[in-house]
């Protein structure tokens, strides 16, 4: 267990569903952050919200909505998704990222397939 | 050019052998350095942060060079289970740029 729960682990969703991916974690960190890992390719940091607030939108379309309630909890919600979309869903926590950075704790990541 | 480039591999070695990757990053004002390791279908985790006079922990030993802009990550005596893939990632202007790994099996 890192610290960092995402829920589902896995999802396959079809072009005109909507799902919620959901992370939480328990280590008192500041930031939460979204990533997309597909294959062969760097992260690609999506979202970032700093004290709740969101302070990063790495031009994201917007069938892509996310959500931070308090620190603790993150939620990305998608709707009308592509094929392209899927990827490993990747959510990340870390200390205020203003002070420095003391490195990311991620979490297990969901990984989605749009059919 | 991207913020941070790293060989993708695959690098296979032989179990006992040395291996080592580079990383380059493209901005000078880029401030901290870290290598992360990710097994398959896993998440990235923190192996280690690289400080500007190296730094060693166990068989792992990283280097950063601020002239030539590169960051080096060195495996002594490989084990099987060092098989993952190494990412790189950059802090810039308090933003974190990820390489897109290096894939390092090592075989019996």
């Amino acid at each position: 267990e890192t610290g960092v729960t995402q829920t589902p682990r896995h999802l396959v969703m079809g072009m005109t569903n909507k799902k919620s991916l959901k992370c939480e974690q328990h280590l008192g960190h500041n930031a939460m952050y979204w990533y997309k890992q597909s294959a062969k390719k760097p992260l690609e940091l999506m979202f970032v919200y700093n004290f709740k607030e969101q302070t990063e939108n790495n031009s994201v379309p917007s069938r892509f909505s996310p959500e931070c309630p308090n620190s603790s909890h993150l939620f990305l919600h998608l709707h009308t998704l592509q094929p392209e979309d899927s990827a490993l869903y990747l959510c990340a926590s870390s200390q205020d990222p203003q002070v420095g950075f003391y490195g990311y704790t991620f979490g297990s990541g969901t990984r989605l397939t749009v059919v | 050019r991207k913020e941070v480039e790293q060989d993708p591999g695959p690098f296979n070695v032989p179990e006992g052998a040395t291996v080592a990757f580079n990383c380059t990053y493209s901005n000078s004002a880029s401030q901290s350095f870290f290598w992360y390791r990710q097994d398959c279908r896993k998440e990235p985790k923190l192996l280690m942060s690289v400080y500007s006079s190296g730094n060693e922990d166990g068989r792992f030993t990283a280097q950063l060079n601020r002239a030539s802009q590169y960051i080096s990550l060195l495996i002594r005596d490989s084990k099987l289970s060092d098989s993952a893939t190494y990412l790189c990632v950059v802090n810039t202007i308090n933003k974190f740029y990820f390489g897109s790994g290096t894939k390092l099996n090592v075989k019996p």
